[in-house]
């Protein structure tokens, strides 16, 4: 069945590197993404990965992809008290569409002074 | 660029009741998925709709319904609400169907049903 798993919490200093993890289920997926929830607003995309890729970094960001063991990281380095929010991973595992995510249950990153 | 709205924002409903949930797309886009997220869950995708088409559906009964207009906007109707049915919902629009897969999505609609 589809599924993706992440563990629900993640608490780190700030001005620490934040690693949140997420396994996934199906090997076909094309696209596999981070969004970003902060109370009251909408999920907005953080970056994404092409399943043909090992890593992507953007600025503070850093993504690692491993296919075999269907693993998926997203690093945020020097974490800030404005990165806490609820992180989660999803996949792409259909062919007729792109948009049709399947999505973990979230981290929430809590960020310690 | 105008971003995706929904209406209401929140809403109240008694069980066996009907809702109807409304979302506006962003500029340019011409496809939009609607998201039903539980409280302390991820997003669950219901269906979306690409051209006025409905073009896949998740794991929801026909009592979830909807509709694209020719300007993209959308709406979610659910039928004889459930108290399971209280949850967020979230719509998203994006543009065509096989690109990078990015979606913009509204604030959603909370519905709580008592």
């Amino acid at each position: 069945g589809e599924d993706v798993e992440q563990s629900l919490f993640l608490s780190v200093r700030e001005g620490d590197s934040s690693v949140i993890n997420c396994t996934y289920t199906d090997s076909s997926s094309t696209y596999l993404y981070w969004y970003k929830q902060e109370p009251g607003a909408g999920l907005q995309l953080l970056t994404y990965i092409f399943s043909n890729m090992d890593m992507k970094q953007d600025q503070r960001l850093t993504v690692l992809l491993n296919k075999k063991d269907k693993h998926l990281s997203l690093r945020i380095a020097d974490t800030q008290t404005g990165d806490s929010a609820i992180y989660f991973c999803a996949e792409s595992p259909y062919m007729d569409s792109n948009y049709q995510l399947i999505w973990g249950a979230g981290t929430k990153l809590i960020i310690k002074p | 660029e105008t971003g995706v709205t929904q209406s209401p924002t929140h809403l109240i409903k008694t069980r066996g009741q009907q809702v109807t949930l409304r979302c506006s797309s962003q500029s340019g886009h011409n496809t939009v998925s609607w998201y039903q997220q539980a409280l302390g869950q991820g997003p669950q995708f219901i269906f979306q709709y690409y051209r006025e088409e409905e073009n896949g559906r998740g794991n929801f009964p026909p009592r979830f319904s909807g509709l694209q207009f020719p300007n993209y906007s959308s709406e979610l109707n659910v039928n004889a609400l459930e108290l399971d049915d209280s949850a967020l919902y979230l719509c998203a629009s994006s543009s065509g169907l096989k690109n990078t897969g990015e979606l913009f999505f509204g604030e959603g609609s909370r519905l709580t049903v008592l």
